[in-house]
């Protein structure tokens, strides 16, 4: 177990809907980064929060949203959903943003009808 | 930006052997991870390895930085090391991992 916790595991929906996908990094670490797997793209950054303030963004569609909240849970919004957005998305947090060790949570599964 | 390669792509392991999947980096980083993803898709920590050897039990890893690869050796092999490895790097430039492509390994009883 790394700590990290991401709800839910499993979400279906269908194509042009939106969800939201929740992260909670481990204890007393400040940086929560999002990456998506698909079968096709590999493991892809998709964008970093550090102690709430986006730092870092990477291949995040427009319409892929993020944001850290002062808790430090973070939450990736993803709207008008296509075939193509299904995939395994993995949130990963470090105690400070930089080259430190990440850690993954367990992903959400999304699949996209 | 940065070039992450691994080798072999896939791999099938009689249990008990020992074997090398290697990834080789295509720019300087500031540090390297080794992953297992098991068959339920949870991404492992494994090796937090900029430069050196390290060990963990049947696993080990070197990563000789000046010469941009790095090294996972598992030996003794079991079932349960079946899975995909994932070599990555980060590069504070672009304050991100980024992934290679993974070694499916399959170990056979």
């Amino acid at each position: 177990d790394s700590g990290v916790t991401q709800t839910p595991k499993h979400l279906i929906t269908a194509t042009g809907q939106r969800v939201t996908l929740r992260c909670s990094p481990r204890s007393g670490d400040l940086s929560v980064y999002w990456y998506q797997q698909s079968l096709d793209q590999g493991l892809q950054f998709l964008i970093q929060y550090y102690n709430g303030e986006e730092r870092a963004k990477g291949n995040i569609l427009e319409r892929f949203s993020a944001q850290q909240f002062p808790d430090l849970h973070s939450e990736l919004n993803l709207s008008s959903l296509e075939l193509g957005d299904s995939a395994l998305y993995f949130c990963a947090s470090t105690k400070e943003a930089g080259g430190y060790e990440q850690y993954f949570g367990p992903g959400t599964r999304l699949t996209v009808t | 930006g940065i070039q992450v390669e691994q080798s072999p792509p896939d791999l099938i392991l009689q249990e008990g052997a020992n074997s090398t999947l290697r990834c080789n980096f295509s720019d300087s980083v500031n540090n390297l991870q080794w992953f297992h993803q098991n068959p339920w898709g949870q991404l492992i920590n494994l090796f937090y390895i900029p430069s050196g050897t390290k060990q963990n039990g049947r696993l080990s890893a070197t990563t000789v930085a000046t010469e941009r690869y790095s090294l996972l050796y598992i030996s003794s092999s079991q079932t349960t090391d079946s899975g995909v490895y994932f070599c990555a790097v980060f590069k504070a430039a672009g304050n991100k991992l980024t992934f290679g492509g993974g070694t499916r390994v399959l170990v056979k009883p």
